[in-house]
């Protein structure tokens, strides 16, 4: 079983909808989570980052982390066609200047198309 | 991209052949990672840097090594590369100002 394990989908929506894209994780270490945005033959750009558990909002996106359930989740308020793209979580447990700090654990991507 | 950048872009190349993949950077970051991204697998970290001469391995290492003589530059090498090899091949560094990855453009690799 995969540390990180996300839904790889195809997703597919109308414009306007609201999106919900999930992880889960099987590792309690984790404290960082993060959602990054991959456009096609681009790499992937940081998107939302939490610490710990607790809801965190920019814009039209709300990231959710829920560690006793050891669950998070991304929603896209009134989604648009250029939010088309595949969305990565990503995860870590690394300390604060050690070695290991930074090494991400990925989820294996959801595809996401909003159509008009 | 943020003063990243990856080459080449594209190789073909033939099985048991030697190949290095550079990764260059302009901002002085301390820690640096390459990955590989396959259908189905998401990323998976092939190996990291933490320093200068630092390096460690990640969770698909075998058939990969990697060197960081200076600060800017990381070099991922495939000693005898297989068809297994093909993938997309992803540089990063981290931003320890918000824990963010800039990623570079990828390498798109072939093993025939």
């Amino acid at each position: 079983q995969k540390e990180v394990e996300q839904d790889p989908g195809p997703l597919s929506v109308p414009e306007g909808a609201i999106v919900s894209l999930n992880c889960t994780y099987s590792n309690s270490a984790f404290q960082y989570f993060m959602w990054y945005r991959q456009y096609s033959r681009k790499g992937p750009e940081l998107l939302m980052y939490t610490y710990s558990s607790g809801n965190k909002e920019d814009g039209r996106f709300t990231a959710q982390v829920d560690k006793s359930s050891k669950y998070i989740s991304l929603f896209i308020r009134d989604s648009q066609p250029s939010d088309s793209a595949t969305y990565l979580c990503a995860m870590s447990a690394g300390v604060a200047g050690g070695t290991s700090y930074g090494k991400l654990t990925f989820g294996q991507g959801t595809i996401l198309t909003v159509h008009p | 991209d943020a003063g990243i950048t990856q080459s080449p872009r594209h190789k073909v190349t033939e099985t048991g052949t030697p190949v290095t993949l550079r990764c260059h950077q302009t901002e002085n970051h301390r820690y640096m990672y390459w990955y590989r991204q396959d259908p189905g697998h998401g990323l998976r970290l092939i190996h990291y840097s933490y320093g200068v001469k630092d390096t460690d391995k990640g969770e698909v290492s075998d058939g990969y090594s990697v060197s960081r003589s200076k600060t800017e530059d990381f070099l991922l090498t495939l000693e005898s590369a297989t068809s297994s090899q093909t993938s997309v091949y992803f540089c990063a560094i981290l931003r320890e100002k918000d824990y963010g990855y800039t990623f570079g453009s990828g390498t798109r690799l072939t093993v025939v």
